[in-house]
């Protein structure tokens, strides 16, 4: 059974530091992404990681991938009040179409 | 172009009572996903439809949990004679084609279910 956890689970950041939320998985995938979610709202796709080392950058966020590990960064630069949500980890079963397996979450709070 | 929509937003229910979910996928995706997310919560995977193959319900809960998808587009999650310890928000996602090279899931906005 596939099993993903990330951590922290929760975050606090001042405006402007720089901070790491990872994600680790237990069994090979092929797959792992991404999402935003903002309070009540739906997931919002960030990145898609596809290959061992593929590295994606958007505005103050890079994600990385190291199938060898298990492992997926998410890489926060210069944060600001406009990335605080809650970042969710998926990851895909090899071999498989069928659903993605999520970590639980990481609620990152972007302090002024 | 049009989302994942999902109806409706809000459900409050009485406990035993049966509701029914909708999900309008994007036009022209042929996976769709149903996911349950209690609060504070990762999302927990239910069941998944691709094209015309038998859908994989290996996730869902109990019995009491069914769905369907008409047409290989619109579908309805059913709950029948409805628990307190169901109450959650069910999201809806599409993706384009089996997963893989970037095909993700695109998710609607979710139905916030409420058991009284």
């Amino acid at each position: 059974e596939l099993k993903v956890e990330q951590n922290p689970l929760f975050l606090s950041m001042q405006e402007g530091k720089n901070y790491t939320i990872y994600c680790n998985y237990s069994t090979t995938s092929d797959r792992l992404y991404w999402y935003r979610q903002d309070p009540g709202k739906s997931l919002e796709s960030l990145f898609v990681l596809l290959s061992n080392g593929a590295v994606k950058q958007e505005g103050r966020l890079m994600a990385s991938l190291d199938t060898k590990a298990r492992l997926s960064t998410l890489h926060i630069t210069a944060a600001v009040h406009d990335l605080s949500a809650t970042y969710f980890c998926a990851v895909g079963t090899s071999g498989s179409a069928r659903q993605l397996t999520f970590g639980s979450g990481t609620q990152l709070t972007v302090l002024p | 172009g049009a989302g994942v929509s999902q109806s409706p937003s809000n459900k409050v229910t009485e406990k035993g009572k049966d509701v029914e979910l909708r999900c309008d996928p994007i036009s022209g995706h042929t996976a769709l996903y149903w996911y349950r997310q209690s609060l504070g919560q990762g999302l927990e995977f239910l069941i998944y439809f691709q094209g015309n193959s038998a859908p994989d319900k290996s996730g869902l809960p109990s019995d009491r949990f069914s769905a369907e998808r008409t047409g290989g587009s619109v579908s309805t999650l059913t709950i029948q004679r409805t628990q307190q310890e169901d109450s959650a928000v069910y999201l809806c996602a599409s993706s384009p084609l089996q997963l893989g090279a970037g095909n993700e899931q695109y998710f609607g906005p979710g139905t916030r279910l409420t058991v009284t």
